[in-house]
């Protein structure tokens, strides 16, 4: 299986700032990675597909980049509405997998 | 608009099978662009892909759950289901059924979502 890893776990970060997650995938998964946001109680929603699509609907503060094993969202500039938890996952080989998921908190 | 609905029991006991529908509305599942998909999530944690049924039927499940996975269509309603056999407490999780993109750049990604549905695993 790949496994993905993202970092940091979680971070405190205040309206306004750019926020950059990490995720690393333990063998080259070329762009076949994609990055979801989840809040409390609700599905995860894709924000970003094969490393750095914009999902239809997403706002533009989100971006994603990189291939082969490290990728990267960012979010420009924080809101309100962005204070989630963050996965990366891999669809290039079966078993998909995810990362641990990155909590991004209210500083 | 494509909208997705778990449904089946909250509580299942231990050794017992567990079984979820996915009812699908806005899309077919009979038709061969997307991947019909369960993921779950124990409280708490991250995200666990247990496996897809496409195309008259294909599927591909977890090797960590193969054993134990099946997941079918019911043509006839617009829904797939899911049973997990010989469950134990490691299965409660909220049970989410989810459409993943077949081909192109987005192939595997996970574009629409159900609610999800916690199902426990206790006696």
């Amino acid at each position: 299986d790949i496994q993905m890893t993202q970092s940091p776990s979680s971070l405190s970060a205040s309206v306004g700032d750019r926020v950059t997650i990490t995720c690393r995938a333990s063998q080259s998964i070329s762009s076949y990675l994609n990055w979801y946001q989840q809040k409390p109680g609700k599905a995860p929603k894709l924000l970003i597909y094969a490393a750095s699509s914009l999902q239809s609907g997403v706002p533009s503060r989100f971006g994603g980049s990189g291939s082969g094993t490290d990728f990267t969202l960012t979010i420009s500039s924080l809101q309100p509405e962005d204070f989630a938890t963050y996965y990366c996952q891999q669809s290039y080989s079966v078993p998909w997998t995810f990362g641990q998921g990155t909590k991004v908190e209210i500083k | 608009q494509v909208q997705l609905q778990e449904s089946g029991p909250g509580l299942v006991k231990p050794s017992e099978t567990l079984s979820l529908t996915c009812i699908v509305s806005g899309g077919s599942v009979s038709t061969g662009s997307y991947y019909w998909s369960w993921i779950r999530q124990p409280p708490g944690k991250g995200l666990e892909w247990i496996g897809y049924i496409y195309y008259s039927g294909s599927t591909n499940y977890n090797p960590s759950l193969k054993s134990r996975v099946t997941i079918s269509e019911v043509t006839s309603k617009n829904q797939f289901s899911l049973k997990l056999s010989s469950v134990t407490a490691a299965d409660t999780a909220v049970y989410y059924c989810a459409r993943g993109a077949l081909s192109g750049s987005a192939h595997g990604s996970f574009d629409y979502w159900g609610q999800g549905t916690l199902v426990t695993v206790s006696s």
